[in-house]
C-alpha cells in the first residue's frame, strides 16, 4: 500500500518569494508522483508528474519538483511566487500502470502582497 | 471540448435523507473515476468505471452509497441515507486511456450534511 505526507497543512509566503511545499510517501514499489492544484472553486488542475527518466520536472505556471528516491520525496517548488498562485496543492502516487491515486492531506498556499 | 462536469455543485441536505450527485465526464471517455474529500481528511479513491462496468468500487464506504454509469455516458453517486459524516467534497473525474496519466478532474459537488 502507498501513503503520502504533507508535513505543512498551510504555508504563508509574501509575494515573489520563493517556496517550497513538502512531500513524501511511502510504498513498497515503485510508484508514479504527481503534484495536482486546487483554485477556489474549481476541480483538481495537474501542475506536473514524474513516471520515469530525470528527477527533475518542471510542470505548468513556473512550478518544478524533484523526485528523491533515497528520501521518498517529491518536493515541489517555485522560485518566485505570485498572487495568483494562492492555492491548494495536493501530492499523489500512483502504482505504475495504476488506475487510482493515493493524495496527500494537502497544503494550502497563501501569497501575501 | 467541455470538461468533466459535476452538480449540483452544492448541496445542503438533512440526516437521513437522500442525496444524488450527477458527473458528465468528457465525451468518449470510458473511464470515470469518484473520489471523496471528507473534511480535513485526504482525497479518496471510491470507485473507476469502464464504460457501464465497475472496474473496481474498493473505496466504496458501506452500503449507503450506490454509484451507477448506465449506458456508459454520465455517473450518478446516491447516498441513501445520508449521515453527518458523509459531509465533503465528491469529485468525479474520467479518461480515455486506462492508468492515470490522462485524468481530467471535475470541479467537485460540496455535500453537507446537517
Amino acid at each position: 500500500a502507498q501513503s503520502v505526507t504533507q508535513l505543512d497543512s498551510q504555508v504563508p509566503v509574501f509575494e515573489e518569494a520563493p517556496v517550497e511545499l513538502r512531500c513524501n510517501y511511502s510504498s513498497s514499489v515503485s510508484v508514479y508522483l504527481f503534484w495536482y492544484v486546487q483554485y477556489p472553486n474549481q476541480g483538481l488542475q495537474l501542475l506536473l508528474k514524474y513516471l520515469s527518466g530525470s528527477t527533475l520536472v518542471k510542470g505548468i505556471n513556473g512550478f518544478e519538483a524533484e523526485f528523491n528516491k533515497s528520501q521518498t520525496s517529491f518536493h515541489l517548488r517555485k522560485p518566485s511566487v505570485h498572487i495568483s498562485d494562492t492555492a491548494e496543492y495536493f501530492c499523489a502516487v500512483s502504482r505504475p500502470y495504476g488506475q487510482n491515486f493515493v493524495f496527500g492531506p494537502g497544503t494550502r498556499l497563501s501569497v501575501l502582497p | 471540448e467541455a470538461g468533466v462536469t459535476q452538480f449540483p455543485s452544492h448541496s445542503v441536505i438533512e440526516k437521513g435523507q437522500t442525496v444524488t450527485l450527477r458527473c458528465d465526464p468528457i465525451s468518449g471517455h470510458d473511464n470515470l473515476y469518484w473520489y471523496r474529500r471528507v473534511m480535513g481528511k485526504e482525497i479518496k479513491f471510491l470507485l473507476h468505471f469502464v464504460k457501464e462496468s465497475k472496474q473496481d468500487e474498493s473505496g466504496m464506504p458501506n452500503n449507503r452509497f450506490l454509484a451507477e454509469r448506465t449506458g456508459g455516458t454520465y455517473s450518478t453517486l446516491k447516498v441513501q441515507p445520508a449521515e453527518l459524516e458523509d459531509s465533503g467534497v465528491y469529485f468525479c473525474a474520467s479518461s480515455q486511456e486506462r492508468g492515470v496519466g490522462g485524468y481530467t478532474f471535475g470541479s467537485g459537488t460540496r455535500l453537507t450534511v446537517v
